[in-house]
């Protein structure tokens, strides 16, 4: 089992539509990340979020922390085709950093 | 302005051969994981090592063995490889395994297919 879930895992839509992602988990994080990874890379930082509640907002990228620190979402406005990638959430428990399950996103010209 | 390289990028094995793969920052770093990617399981952690001389099991660590040579230098092993291996395998670094909100820098992959 997962300890942190990604919903959904693939998602398709058009050009200037908005989308959101989910990031869940039953186990509280002192903090979570967002990566993006394109085809034949590593995956790139994003944003982390710390405090329950917080938002934080990249360009048309909206990041939020739950209040109780399970869970966040991504959500991007007005998509396009260079939002295309694979977007990861992630959580460090003690030394260890876990990674959610993916969302693949292709945004269509 | 390297940060993380791995070695080799892509590799074919047969079943049952061993290989290592290499892993190097050059951003002094601390901390240094291993993962592997598989599709619709996002990564999932093989091993880390905290600091230089330290190494623990991540999550699925099974048929795989870690060296942390140096601060800079972390390696992977396979001692008898299978199919169940096959997979995209990625080298990361952080400064600090304390500093939870420290990013991890990742390297461009190592994509190992088992026949």
């Amino acid at each position: 089992t997962q300890l942190l879930e990604q919903s959904p895992q693939f998602l398709s839509i058009q050009e200037g539509e908005n989308l959101t992602v989910y990031c869940n988990s039953s186990s509280v994080f002192s903090s979570l990340q967002w990566y993006r990874q394109e085809p034949g890379e590593g995956p790139v930082l994003l944003v982390t979020v710390v405090t329950g509640g917080e938002v934080k907002k990249l360009k048309r990228l909206t990041f939020q922390f739950g209040d109780a620190r399970k869970d966040s979402s991504l959500h991007i406005t007005a998509a396009q085709p260079g939002d295309t990638g694979l977007y990861l959430c992630a959580g460090p428990t003690g030394n260890q950093f876990y990674f959610g399950t993916g969302t693949s996103l292709t945004v269509i010209p | 302005n390297a940060g993380v390289t791995q070695t080799p990028k892509f590799q074919v094995l047969k079943t049952g051969q061993s290989m290592t793969l290499q892993c190097a920052q050059d951003m002094n770093h601390n901390s240094m994981y291993w993962y592997r990617q598989d599709p619709g399981m996002g990564l999932r952690l093989i091993y880390y090592s905290a600091s230089e001389g330290t190494t623990d099991k991540g999550e699925v660590p099974n048929g795989y063995n870690v060296s942390r040579l140096n601060k800079r230098e972390f390696s992977l092993r396979l001692e008898s490889a299978a199919p169940s291996q096959t997979s995209v395998y990625f080298c990361a670094s952080r400064i600090e395994s304390g500093l939870y909100n420290s990013p991890l820098h990742f390297g461009n992959g190592t994509r190992l297919t088992v026949t």
